[in-house]
């Protein structure tokens, strides 16, 4: 049973550039979470995305946007690339829109120089 | 923002030791939990308290909570060097965002 995957693992951008990241979802799983995480930080929460939609979102400016697919999987896009959005993008999932328990992928490490 | 704050930022014990690591939140939450980071990877969930449960064990993990303090403490009895890794606790309010505090990096010696 595959858990959560994400691609890719590291990623070198140019300023003003666009990226997107990728999620797979543990089976079973409906709902994925976003997540960055800065050096030294704690993970601080970007958006989830249930049935295809996003249901709650953190404080990210709209160069932040997401799409889910209807085999569950999910996609994080950022525009625009600052410096300041270097971080480890950490991707999670769970089930019906739940925080509960969540699985963790190991994360897509971005490079903005 | 960070909902939580981790005491201490970072801890040094010997292997057999016990390691208690407390976090602290600021609003009215559902549950939290805590989750173990190894080398800036992927969070592995441990354990999970609900707001109306007081103290809950998994293996050599023993969580407590006190809503009245909004306050939380971890402990991890008997530590091995494999237990070496930040620790987080998140929260999980009404408003169903999960927020992690700024994390315990324990460091655990041979």
């Amino acid at each position: 049973d595959a858990g959560v995957t994400q691609s890719p693992t590291h990623l070198i951008k140019t300023r003003g550039q666009q990226v997107t990241l990728r999620c797979s979802p543990k089976s079973g799983h409906d709902t994925v979470s976003w997540y960055q995480q800065a050096l030294g930080q704690g993970p601080q929460f970007i958006f989830q995305y249930y049935e295809e939609e996003e249901r709650q979102r953190g404080n990210f400016p709209d160069r932040f946007s997401g799409h889910q697919f209807p085999n569950y999987s999910s996609e994080l896009n950022v525009n625009a690339l600052l410096l300041g959005d270097s971080a480890l993008y950490l991707c999670a999932s769970s089930f019906q829109g739940k925080f509960a328990e969540a699985f963790f992928g190991q994360g897509t490490r971005l490079t903005v120089v | 923002s960070q909902q939580g704050e981790e005491d201490p930022q970072a801890l040094s014990i010997q292997e057999g030791e016990n390691a208690t690591m407390n976090c602290s939140y600021k609003t009215s939450i559902n549950n939290l939990q805590w989750y173990r980071q190894n080398s800036g990877r992927g969070l592995v969930h441990l354990i999970l308290i609900r707001s109306n449960e007081r103290e809950k064990h998994s293996g050599r993990l023993r969580v407590t909570l006190d809503t009245s303090k909004k306050s939380s403490s971890l402990l991890i009895t008997a530590s091995r060097a494999a237990d070496t890794a930040s620790y987080f606790c998140a929260t999980e309010g009404f408003t169903d965002k999960l927020i992690f505090g700024t994390g315990t990096r324990l460091q655990v010696f041979p």
